[in-house]
């Protein structure tokens, strides 16, 4: 089960937008609306962010938005602000036997 | 409000045993699936194994079958992992969390456990 395939990292400056990428295979992201998004500041546990493609848990700031095309999920962020300097994570279900398929992570740094 | 809270931080040597402790409340804990994450230094997120306490029915990662233990106890809405043998790269923080409804990724996260393995 190979984990899914993130950029290392990613940089805006405040008030621009950026896009994170996520590509799977189509025993994942391709198949099911089952990606979700997580920000983890350092020493802080994941939060989410973004489930199932592109919903909003409430609290969410509507400046993060998701999307999916074929095998690829992308997370973008409207508008940066200084805290949103994070490491992002997707995650998609494969399966059964494989529910959770991780990214490896992305570091957004904001200039 | 959902809340899942893990038990302390561990300081281990290599060949001891261990078992740490995930507790959930504010949602009928038995019909959520608890899955465990590791995350080690400087690492990314890596799922080991998920129960689902109304029935203790469990999978695990390939990458971690054999090397751990996932249990829960239902009635005091807990879940557990457990090592029989620690090895040094065991160092890690672990992440319990629940599974979103119908087959999402986690939804909820404990705020973690930090287990430091000596060799």
């Amino acid at each position: 089960q190979s984990a899914l395939t993130q950029s290392a990292s990613v940089s805006g400056s405040p008030g621009q937008s950026i896009t994170i990428s996520c590509t799977g295979t189509s025993n994942d992201v391709g198949t099911y609306d089952l990606v979700s998004w997580y920000q983890q500041h350092p020493g802080k546990a994941p939060k989410l962010m973004i489930y199932e493609v592109n919903k909003r848990p409430s609290g969410v700031s509507d400046r993060f938005s998701g999307s999916k095309s074929g095998n690829t999920a992308s997370l973008t962020i409207s508008g940066l602000q200084a805290e949103d300097e994070a490491d992002y994570y997707c995650c998609s279900y494969a399966g059964s036997s494989n529910p959770w398929v991780f990214g490896g992570g992305t570091r957004l740094t904001v200039l | 409000e959902v809340q899942l809270v893990q038990s302390g931080a561990e300081v281990k040597k290599s060949g001891e045993s261990l078992k740490i402790s995930c507790q959930g409340s504010g949602y009928k804990f038995a019909t959520y699936w608890i899955g465990w994450v590791r995350q080690m230094p400087g690492k990314g997120l890596e799922w080991m194994g998920i129960i689902y306490p109304e029935d203790s029915e469990t999978r695990y990662s390939p990458s971690f079958q054999g090397q751990i233990t996932i249990s829960v106890d239902k009635s005091i809405n807990t879940a557990y992992l457990h090592w029989r043998s620690l090895k040094a790269s065991d160092t890690a923080m672990y992440y319990c969390a629940r599974r979103g409804k119908g087959g999402s990724p986690p939804d909820f996260w404990g705020q973690g456990t930090l287990v430091t393995v000596s060799s």
